[in-house]
């Protein structure tokens, strides 16, 4: 079974829709993250969790909202979809060492991406 | 402030060819680097990661990679390309290791047969 599952793979709506995108992840990890991929700019950070309560914009936040609702689930909504949303979605996670003293690897676990079209 | 430029969109090589992707970084600490790899329809896996030991990184399917800080470059090469190599690659930056990760552009690898 995949580490990092996001639910819906793909998804066509239209301008002015609510849309949320779920991510789950069985590594135990503390961190996730949400990017978007767009041809010719790479992925950008929408938002960032670092555990259940700390929760942080990234780069482009504008028009998108996260909620953590526990270590494994953190989920994106588009409140009101607009077509330049139009994207590749990953989810990510990041392991934290936090007290136990061992040294993070870093690494990201990505998942398998939601492709979503906003008409 | 950190930032990653990936030199080159696309880049075409033969099959058994040299593989060189360019990375090059901004990073006002110390930086944690990585490649990752993507394949059609899926996400990111990661090839090889940089984290302030060895300079030369040796990762997965037989790609390395040479952190330089005087050039602060960290390009991914491979000595000969195969066509399973075709994919995406994308460097990626973490300054201090704080864990948030700011990717460059990408590198479309076409391998020709």
């Amino acid at each position: 079974d995949a580490d990092v599952t996001q639910t819906p793979r793909n998804r066509i709506t239209k301008t002015g829709k609510r849309i949320m995108l779920e991510c789950s992840q069985t590594k135990g990890h503390d961190r996730m993250y949400w990017y978007r991929q767009d041809p010719g700019l790479g992925l950008r950070l929408i938002y960032y969790s670092f555990d259940v309560k700390d929760i942080n914009k990234g780069e482009i936040s504008d028009g998108y909202s996260v909620s953590r609702q526990a270590q494994a689930k953190f989920s994106l909504s588009l409140e009101s979809a607009i077509p330049n949303q139009t994207a590749l979605y990953f989810c990510a996670t990041s392991e934290y060492s936090g007290t136990s003293g061992l040294k993070p690897s870093n690494e990201q676990f990505f998942g398998p991406g939601t492709r979503l079209t906003v008409l | 402030a950190q930032s990653v430029t990936q030199l080159g969109s696309h880049v075409s090589v033969s099959e058994g060819a040299l593989v060189l992707l360019r990375c090059n970084y901004s990073s006002s600490v110390p930086p944690y680097l990585f490649w990752y790899v993507q394949y059609p329809n899926q996400g990111l896996q990661l090839l090889l990661k940089y984290t302030s030991a060895a300079t030369l990184v040796k990762g997965i399917n037989g790609f390395e990679a040479e952190f330089k800080k005087s050039e602060t470059s960290f390009h991914l090469t491979k000595p000969s390309a195969h066509m399973s190599d075709a994919a995406e690659y994308f460097c990626a930056v973490d300054s201090g290791g704080y864990q948030k990760v700011t990717f460059g552009t990408g590198t479309k690898l076409q391998v020709i047969p």
